[in-house]
């Protein structure tokens, strides 16, 4: 009955890795995204796919790399994990990008790099 | 870029009395702002949202209230209770952009 759901919930590993998250929604929507919430609590987009094409890369490095194989799931592959990767990532779905609506969020993944 | 700044970081309110979150954003051409509520160990949840053609919403006890001209808006819980406490996120953002941009938080606490 999940509407967003998020794989793993927790994920310790060392700096120099490479790792994955996965997400997948059953909500039928369009458009999915990633957030970074640094220990801070501030939540920063990295990421928008609108029915599998990427619309928004914000300035996040290269080393983070989305993929959306259909528009039910959004992946985010980062290599070379640094100790500044630390946080919870947050997959989220919404309708279209074209109108702004209510987005639905998952229960989120918490990395941490040592 | 939009800027959102959300005011203050953290409140804590007795039980029963009323909470007040403001927000502030820069860009003229936002038309759409949500309110999120994230509890602990859970992702943001939509509690209520308001577009630019409207000055004000209201479900139950949460109101929202829009002041285009001066480019701020506030969310308002009446008769706080315990399942109230959470930190709370303002948004903005307009359909063009496809995103909206988050503030940076209110930790609202309810003092029983």
């Amino acid at each position: 009955d999940t509407a967003v759901s998020q794989t793993p919930k927790y994920l310790v590993t060392q700096m120099g890795n490479d790792k994955s998250i996965k997400c997948e929604q059953n909500l039928g929507h369009d458009t999915m995204y990633w957030y970074k919430q640094d220990s801070k609590k501030f939540l920063k987009i990295m990421f928008s796919y609108n029915n599998k094409e990427l619309i928004i890369n914000e300035t996040v490095p290269n080393r983070f790399s989305p993929k959306s194989p259909d528009k039910a799931h959004l992946n985010l592959h980062i290599n070379s994990l640094e100790l500044g990767d630390s946080a919870v990532y947050f997959c989220a779905s919404s309708r279209p990008a074209g109108e702004l609506s209510e987005q639905y969020f998952g229960p989120g993944t918490r990395l941490t790099v040592t | 870029g939009e800027n959102v700044e959300q005011h203050p970081s953290t409140l804590s309110v007795q039980e029963g009395d009323s909470a007040v979150i403001k927000c502030t954003y820069s860009d003229s051409a936002s038309n759409y702002f949500p309110w999120y509520k994230q509890e602990l160990g859970k992702g943001p949840q939509l509690i209520i949202d308001i577009r630019s053609n409207v000055g004000e919403k209201k479900d139950q006890r949460i109101a929202v209230t829009l002041n285009k001209t001066a480019k701020h808006f506030s969310l308002h819980i009446t008769e706080t209770q315990p399942e109230d406490s959470a930190v709370y996120f303002c948004a903005s953002g307009y359909s063009s952009a496809s995103k909206i941009i988050f503030g940076s938080g209110t930790r609202l606490s309810i003092r029983p």
